[in-house]
């Protein structure tokens, strides 16, 4: 099994759509969860981070952790043209000599205009 | 907005040079990291540093791997030998703080090896 496991889509939308993206995990030791955007050939750009379980919104933007059942989500609200790209969850542990980020292998959205 | 910058954008090389890609981090991070991604696949972890020294790696940061911050501002990684296989996008991020892991990563340095 994968340690993080994300469908790779696409995923297309039209304009105005909510839009859910998730992923699962297999390692319980994962306390922070991060939702990343990459356009082509562009860094992976910080879009939310959440600690443990519960939610977290930003703008239009909503997280949501569930360690119980070991699945994050992205909601997307009023999605737009320029939402367009590719969505990375990442997580990483707590302790020392965990620090790296485990990234799923994103989904790639595509919102019409 | 701060930011980390990466040079060059794009490195084409030949198979078996040494290549540094450099990496300017957020002016007041203190763990720096490096990662790639291989067209169409995941980003991968390569290295944490902390206080001058390496603090993690992954499988993939073998022998002909090393980092370093040469001054108060750059992060580079070297490449001693580079194989075919080492094409990538390769990406540095920063961080205040692991525990609390607000990660930022520049743009990042395409690498052909040809």
């Amino acid at each position: 099994q994968k340690e993080v496991e994300q469908d790779p889509g696409p995923l297309s939308v039209p304009e105005g759509a909510i839009v859910s993206l998730n992923c699962t995990y297999s390692n319980s030791a994962f306390q922070y969860f991060m939702w990343y955007r990459q356009y082509s050939r562009k860094g992976p750009e910080l879009l939310m981070y959440t600690y443990s379980s519960g939610n977290k919104e930003d703008g239009r933007f909503t997280a949501q952790v569930d360690k119980s059942s070991k699945y994050i989500s992205l909601f997307i609200r009023d999605s737009q043209p320029s939402d367009s790209a590719t969505y990375l969850c990442a997580m990483k542990g707590m302790n020392t000599g965990f620090q790296k980020l485990v990234f799923g292998t994103g989904t790639r959205l595509l919102v019409s205009p | 907005e701060p930011e980390v910058t990466q040079t060059p954008s794009h490195q084409v090389t030949q198979m078996g040079q040494e290549v540094i890609l450099r990496c300017v981090p957020i002016s007041n991070h203190l763990y720096f990291y490096w990662y790639r991604q291989i067209l169409g696949q995941k980003v991968e972890f390569l290295v944490s540093f902390y206080n001058n020294e390496i603090s993690e790696k992954s499988e993939i940061f073998d022998d002909q791997f090393s980092v370093e911050r040469p001054d108060g501002s750059n992060f580079t990684l070297k490449i001693r030998s580079t194989k075919l296989e080492d094409s990538a996008m390769y990406f540095c991020a920063s961080s205040d703080r692991t525990a609390n892991t607000e990660a930022f990563f520049g743009q990042g340095t395409r690498l052909t090896v040809v």
